[in-house]
């Protein structure tokens, strides 16, 4: 089954708003959790590395304003997508560090729409 | 520079008709090679890893192998819901990951 749960798994907003991704490891604590990006048939583009109880690190290239992220808890990290433009429009998914054989495990992703 | 580069980007099969999806890296101390599945609208899902070339892993229709410059995913006699984007993805011995950009696999009944 799942172990990390991502939510919501789309969602559509006006530009100007801010939306908020929620990533939870279920079961398990992760102190470290991933955020990427992925554009339509392309791969995942790390964005930025989510850190219990720090500051979250953000790959080059990244608006740390724009995409805030906590780290609320062992088990939660969130991304806020702030002040979101049609150009933020992606799929977002998050990660957490594996278990057993994988190096992550992935949440189904969120379809970010913003009209 | 760490890359991951997969091929074909695309792959048609019919069903049964079985194939080869190529991963080839340069990845400095490549500590594991990992294969993820991905299907539309999905975040991917683990399949396999390999840490050594010589190594091979397998699960139902699909086999992983790995050389010192390449990984391999044969798919043996594909049925349509085999059809996904399969990634391949490096781990550097800092333990960045290096994604590849994926092969889109479609097997027509």
């Amino acid at each position: 089954g799942a172990v990390v749960s991502q939510h919501p798994s789309w969602v559509i907003c006006k530009s100007g708003t801010s939306v908020k991704i929620e990533c939870r490891s279920l079961d398990f604590q992760a102190t470290t959790m991933f955020w990427y990006r992925q554009f339509p048939k392309q791969s995942l583009m790390l964005m930025a590395t989510s850190n219990e109880g720090s500051k979250a690190t953000y790959e080059q290239g990244v608006e740390k304003d724009k995409f805030l992220i906590n780290h609320a808890s062992l088990t939660l990290s969130t991304l806020t997508v702030t002040s979101a433009h049609p150009e933020d429009s992606s799929f977002y998914i998050c990660s957490a560090p594996g278990r057993y054989d994988s190096p992550l495990h992935f949440g189904n992703g969120t379809r970010l729409t913003v009209t | 520079e760490d890359q991951v580069t997969q091929s074909p980007e695309a792959l048609r099969l019919q069903e049964g008709e079985s194939s080869s999806l190529n991963c080839s890296y340069t990845v400095s101390g490549l500590r594991g090679l990992f294969w993820y599945r991905q299907d539309p609208g999905k975040g991917p899902e683990f399949l396999f890893t390999l840490y050594s070339a010589g190594e091979e892993k397998e699960k139902e229709r699909l086999k992983a192998t790995l050389t010192k410059k390449e990984s391999f995913l044969h798919i043996t006699a594909p049925k349509p819901e085999d059809s996904a984007t399969y990634l391949c993805v490096g781990s550097s011995n800092t333990g960045k990951l290096i994604f590849g950009q994926g092969t889109t696999l479609q097997v027509k009944p």
